[in-house]
């Protein structure tokens, strides 16, 4: 199984500021993803984050909003840029580990609860 | 593209009475099919899953089965418990390493 670190666990922020999330994985893993889950709402995919290059983002979010890094297998960040009350949300790490889809697992990190105020 | 859709909420239920949250999916091929359950004030965490046609998840009396000749993965309990209060989103995965497409989420409460 993937151990998965993401901090900081909570955050109150002020508008127009930005948050830097990470998320570190005890293992090397096949795939990372971030998501976000609004109050009262599903999880929504933001974008996967790619190894050594672009994250490739889903419709309806950017890179000058969320900005991603994965400079190894085991760790990534999601910038959440230019903060509005809008913004306030959950937001997931979640990882893939194993080759197939039968003998792959998915784990998701305890989640990063963003307050802007 | 993918997508999943489950029954509106909130479904609200006597202990012991019997559950049905109804799910379908679009996708291209073979998905794998989840749900996911979340308690309050916690994080997600797997309930069952299926990968092929025809398989049965199951997990705390909780069951679904995979059914490709309607699109649909319900989840079904049989006695449901106070302690069953929660969010369950049912999920897909197209392909191997591919994210998980979520359902917007259908909130239980169950009352003694």
């Amino acid at each position: 199984s993937a151990v998965i670190s993401q901090k900081p666990s909570r955050d109150i922020c002020q508008r127009g500021t930005s948050l830097t999330i990470q998320c570190q994985v005890d293992s090397q893993v096949t795939m990372m993803f971030w998501y976000r889950q609004q109050p009262g709402q599903s999880l929504t995919l933001i974008a996967t984050a790619n190894q050594g290059s672009e994250a490739t983002y889903e419709s309806g979010f950017v890179i000058d909003k969320f900005p991603i890094s994965r400079p190894n297998l085991t760790f990534s960040t999601l910038t959440v840029s230019n903060m509005s009350p809008e913004d306030s949300s959950i937001y997931l790490c979640s990882v893939i580990m194993g080759a197939s889809t039968t003998n792959e697992k998915l784990f998701f990190g305890s989640g990063t609860q963003l307050s802007v105020l | 593209g993918n997508s999943v859709t489950q029954m509106e909420g909130p479904v609200t239920l006597s202990e012991e009475a019997f559950l049905t949250i109804n799910c379908t999916y679009t996708a291209t091929g073979y998905p794998s099919l989840f749900w996911y359950v979340q308690y309050p004030g916690e994080g997600l965490q797997l309930l069952l899953k299926a990968t092929k046609a025809d398989d049965k998840g199951s997990n705390k009396g909780f069951e679904a089965t995979y059914r490709k000749e309607t699109t649909s993965f319900h989840l079904e309990k049989g006695s449901v418990q106070v302690s069953d209060s929660a969010v369950y989103f049912c999920a897909l995965r197209g392909q191997a390493g591919t994210a998980l497409i979520f359902g917007k989420g259908t909130t239980l409460s169950v009352s003694s």
